[in-house]
């Protein structure tokens, strides 16, 4: 049931854009982005229902394909702050859409200038 | 909105030991949870609380681990006859529990076993 995120590390420079995809083989309910710097607790970004919507947090934004059962998070001219690694948390059981998180292994990013 | 917090941020105990990690949640938030991370991992659901009753627990975990929210406010984890394989960071988490709601995450506390 775990999701999985690709791809698992990604090194950008500064301005560079990058996409972070997070599949699972059940349908879902909802897509959960959190992003967790080093020593901290995960903080939360954005979540995404069934439906397609795509929402915004700054210059990142994530797009939920209901059909491919899949979400893709895009950060866009990154900033040394979106270092991190960034999880996605899907809600495995369809239609409550109001169990427990499962998150995925994470998607390191690192931004160099 | 002081944050969710855990203590004590820090636990070293010999295997065999018991201990007993605190979460203070987010003081309006009705939905606890406990999630387990060890390096280069998610967040791995251990169980969570609606108020005061434990609506599930994961398979993962072993009778060793018990939890308790009493009165609904804050909660602890109790991890007995500790393993070496109990070290992790042990993250709890609150929200007000709809669809729409995310999670609120602690500092964690970070368990190692000698």
């Amino acid at each position: 049931q775990q999701p999985v995120q690709s791809p698992q590390a990604v090194i950008l420079r500064e301005g560079e854009d990058a996409v972070i995809n997070c599949s699972s083989s059940k349908a879902l309910y909802s897509v959960h982005w959190y992003r967790q710097k080093h020593g901290e607790a995960p903080v939360f970004l954005m979540i995404l229902l069934k439906g397609g919507e795509q929402k915004g947090h700054e210059k990142i934004s994530a797009s939920f394909n209901e059909k491919k059962q899949q979400s893709s998070l895009y950060l866009t001219a990154s900033q040394l702050s979106y270092s991190g690694t960034y999880f996605c948390g899907i809600n495995p059981r369809g239609n409550s859409g109001n169990t427990p998180l499962v998150f995925g292994k994470g998607t390191r990013l690192s931004v160099i200038a | 909105d002081t944050g969710v917090s855990q203590n004590p941020r820090h636990k070293i105990t010999k295997r065999g030991q018991n201990v007993t990690f605190r979460c203070d949640p987010i003081s309006e938030h009705n939905r606890l949870y406990w999630y387990r991370q060890t390096l280069g991992q998610g967040p791995e659901f251990l169980t969570y609380f609606q108020n005061e009753a434990q609506l599930e627990k994961s398979r993962l975990l072993s009778d060793r681990f018990s939890a308790e929210r009493p009165k609904g406010s804050f909660s602890t984890l109790e991890i007995q006859r500790t393993e070496q394989g109990d070290s992790a960071m042990y993250l709890c988490a609150s929200s007000f529990g709809t669809a729409l709601s995310p999670l609120h995450f602690g500092n964690g506390t970070r368990l190692t076993v000698t």
